[in-house]
């Protein structure tokens, strides 16, 4: 069946510091790829997403490009700042529909001044 | 346009007691689905309506749990009797009947706890 792995957490940084958060997944056919985050209080918003291979996802700066040679979608943002602070789930779905979502486990990051 | 509402937001119950989570799905969404996540484990899939219908509840781990999406609107998620690794929270999300690129769009989850 489909599977999601993602690096543990917590990551802590500093601002401004390079995150790499990373995401490989097992699946059948071409799934599409996804980062969702949880801000602390707030419920999960898409990030980016990717549906086929060498696409990147990009939005508010972060970064993921669906590798399908090394099955998977790392996450990456070149300068974080205090409000990226947050858990960051990888995701897939069979289509490019909003279909049923598999999800990792969650990567919390926490930047500091 | 209100997003995804989930009510309520927390509930701390006995183990043994019925509770009742509802979601409401954003205006016009005929896609809902329901999602756990347990003592900070991966997200996990519970089921899905499209409309009134369940369309896939593959995820639904026993008996003790009834999803019902009457009229087609809101969805109520109850668990009786509710057990101890049962707590976690539930997340419902909802999207439009479109055939590509659709995003779902999530509520802020009801975190149980079961004691």
């Amino acid at each position: 069946g489909n599977s999601v792995t993602q690096m543990e957490g917590p990551v802590t940084l500093s601002e401004e510091a390079f995150l790499t958060i990373n995401c490989t997944y097992t699946a059948t056919g071409y799934p599409s790829l996804f980062w969702y985050v949880q801000y602390p209080g707030e419920g999960l918003q898409l990030l980016l997403k990717a549906t086929k291979a060498d696409d990147k996802g990009s939005n508010k700066g972060f970064e993921a490009t669906y590798r399908k040679e090394t099955t998977s979608f790392h996450l990456e943002k070149g300068s974080v700042q205090v409000s990226d602070s947050a858990v960051y789930f990888c995701a897939l779905s069979r289509s490019g529909t909003a279909s049923k979502l598999t999800f990792g486990t969650g990567t919390r990051l926490q930047v500091t001044l | 346009e209100a997003g995804v509402t989930q009510f309520p937001s927390h509930s701390v119950i006995e183990k043994g007691q019925t509770v009742t989570l509802r979601c409401d799905p954003i205006s016009g969404h005929d896609n809902l689905y329901w999602y756990r996540r347990v003592m900070g484990k991966e997200i996990k899939f519970l089921l899905h309506f499209v409309k009134e219908s369940k369309q896939d509840e593959s995820g639904m781990p026993n008996n003790r749990f009834l999803a019902e999406r009457t009229g087609g609107t809101y969805s109520t998620l109850k668990v009786q009797p509710a057990e101890l690794e049962d707590s976690g929270v539930y997340f419902c999300a909802s999207s439009p009947l479109q055939s590509r690129n659709t995003e779902a769009f999530f509520g802020q989850g009801t975190r149980l706890t079961v004691v």
